[in-house]
């Protein structure tokens, strides 16, 4: 078996920061990912990555930039935190990122932004 | 437009009872669905797929799968305690990434 480990576990930001999180997975998969969970809206997909140094924009991109300089490492930059921002990043990984395989994910790094 | 719609919102059941959920896509091209499972204060794990239509039996848990009408289910019979969590619907296309839906909080009471 296999784990995926996001760090830290919380952040607290101010307004404007520019803020990182990490992610490392030994499970050896080629496709790793970024979801945003904010209560009552399920999982957003931010970035994806399918091999290193792969990027691949999700549906909630902008205001976040990301990075794969190994194939078991990504981690998510917030650009400039918002104000009041609270939200639970979960990092996750597939073996190849084809759309039938289940996702193997971490236990999330909870934001919370003054 | 929420693609992948899941209900009720929330749900409690006694322990030893059936839990059910529902989900329903907006889109006809979805041909993959899971179900995953999310305690509190962890990642959500993955459940059991299903992509075919008609039932699938893993241990207490059984999914439905109606293509034609959009439609997966998950049933949990003799439910206990630690099946209390949030329960996701996800779906995708052969060529794209998977959507989730907007999970269904389960309650199981002692």
């Amino acid at each position: 078996g296999g784990i995926i480990t996001q760090t830290p576990k919380f952040l607290i930001g101010q307004e404007g920061q520019k803020l990182t999180l990490k992610c490392q997975q030994n499970f050896n998969h080629d496709t790793m990912y970024w979801y945003r969970q904010d209560s009552g809206k399920g999982l957003r997909l931010i970035y994806y990555s399918i091999t290193e140094n792969d990027l691949q924009k999700g549906d909630l991109s902008e205001g976040y930039d990301a990075s794969r300089e190994k194939k078991s490492s990504f981690s998510l930059t917030v650009t400039s935190a918002q104000k009041n921002e609270m939200a639970v990043f979960l990092c996750a990984s597939s073996i190849k990122g084809l759309s039938n395989e289940r996702l193997f994910f971490g236990h999330g790094t909870k934001l919370s932004v003054l | 437009q929420q693609k992948v719609q899941q209900s009720p919102e929330s749900l409690s059941v006694p322990e030893g009872g059936m839990a059910s959920f529902n989900c329903t896509s907006s889109d006809r091209n979805f041909q993959y669905f899971w179900w995953y499972r999310q305690h509190s204060g962890e990642g959500p794990k993955a459940l059991m797929s299903i992509f075919s239509d008609g039932d699938k039996k893993e241990g207490r848990f059984t999914a439905h799968l109606n293509k034609a009408s959009l439609h997966v289910s998950l049933h949990i019979r003799d439910s206990q305690p630690s099946d209390s969590a949030l329960y996701f619907c996800a779906a995708s296309e052969p060529t794209d990434k998977v959507v989730f839906g907007t999970g269904t909080r389960l309650q199981v009471s002692p």
